[in-house]
């Protein structure tokens, strides 16, 4: 059974740099499939922030691709988030999923990440 | 990108069929058959309901369906439950190797 689940600090400052970890189990990274990070202020929508393969190709959504790295690491089969800057509009609930083709079939249960000083 | 346009809420009471549209423009909806569906429920974890436009994973009723006409893609749900009262985002491929989802509509079973 494939497992993700979202590690992070659950509050950061503004302006500094949120880090978050996505651990995948039951399934190797490196087998294929796409993995993204997908965001979920308070009573809003979804937001989708990025996508990584395993070969450390990425795309992010342009209304943060300035301030976002993703990254993989296949030895521990984990992915990474990194939002820099970030301001109370980064507040949100963060999930990981696996995805190909737009289908999200399996995701983390999400790790809320607030940012308040 | 900005994000699919869907109605805020929609309605219905048990039995009926509702319709969610989700409406884009000819660089992502019109130009892909990438269009998902997620259902949902309060604190929960969004459920892949609908794939590639009118496809439905394993274990979903085939009380939903899914569509597709020019820029807009549709996802219906027929003989409606209490269950099936939610949040529902679409979501589409980009023209410029992206996704964007939809805002959301909020389903209310009368």
């Amino acid at each position: 059974q494939v497992q993700l689940q979202e590690s992070g600090p659950g509050l950061v400052k503004p302006s500094e740099t949120l880090s978050l970890t996505c651990a995948v189990s039951g399934y190797s990274i490196s087998s294929g499939y796409y993995w993204d990070w997908i965001r979920q202020p308070p009573g809003k929508g979804l937001e989708w922030i990025g996508t990584i393969y395993y070969t450390g190709s990425t795309a992010y959504n342009p209304s943060l691709k300035s301030r976002v790295t993703m990254s993989v690491d296949t030895s521990k089969n984990q992915i990474s988030l990194k939002v820099r800057s970030v301001t109370a509009a980064d507040t949100a609930v963060y999930y990981c999923a696996r995805h190909i083709g737009g289908n999200y079939d399996y995701w983390g249960q999400g790790t809320l990440l607030t940012v308040s000083s | 990108q900005s994000a699919l346009t869907q109605p805020a809420s929609v309605s219905g009471s048990p039995g009926q069929s509702i319709t969610i549209s989700c409406t884009g423009t000819s660089s992502d909806v019109g130009a892909y058959n990438y269009v998902s569906w997620y259902q949902q429920h309060p604190g929960k974890v969004p459920k892949l309901m609908i794939y590639d436009v009118t496809n439905r994973p394993s274990g979903v009723s085939n009380r939903f369906s899914g569509s597709k006409s020019g820029n807009t893609a549709s996802l219906t749900i027929s003989g409606l439950q209490a269950e099936d009262e939610a949040d529902y985002y679409c979501t589409s491929y980009t023209s410029i190797f992206t996704w964007v989802f939809g805002g959301g509509t909020k389903l209310t079973v009368l």
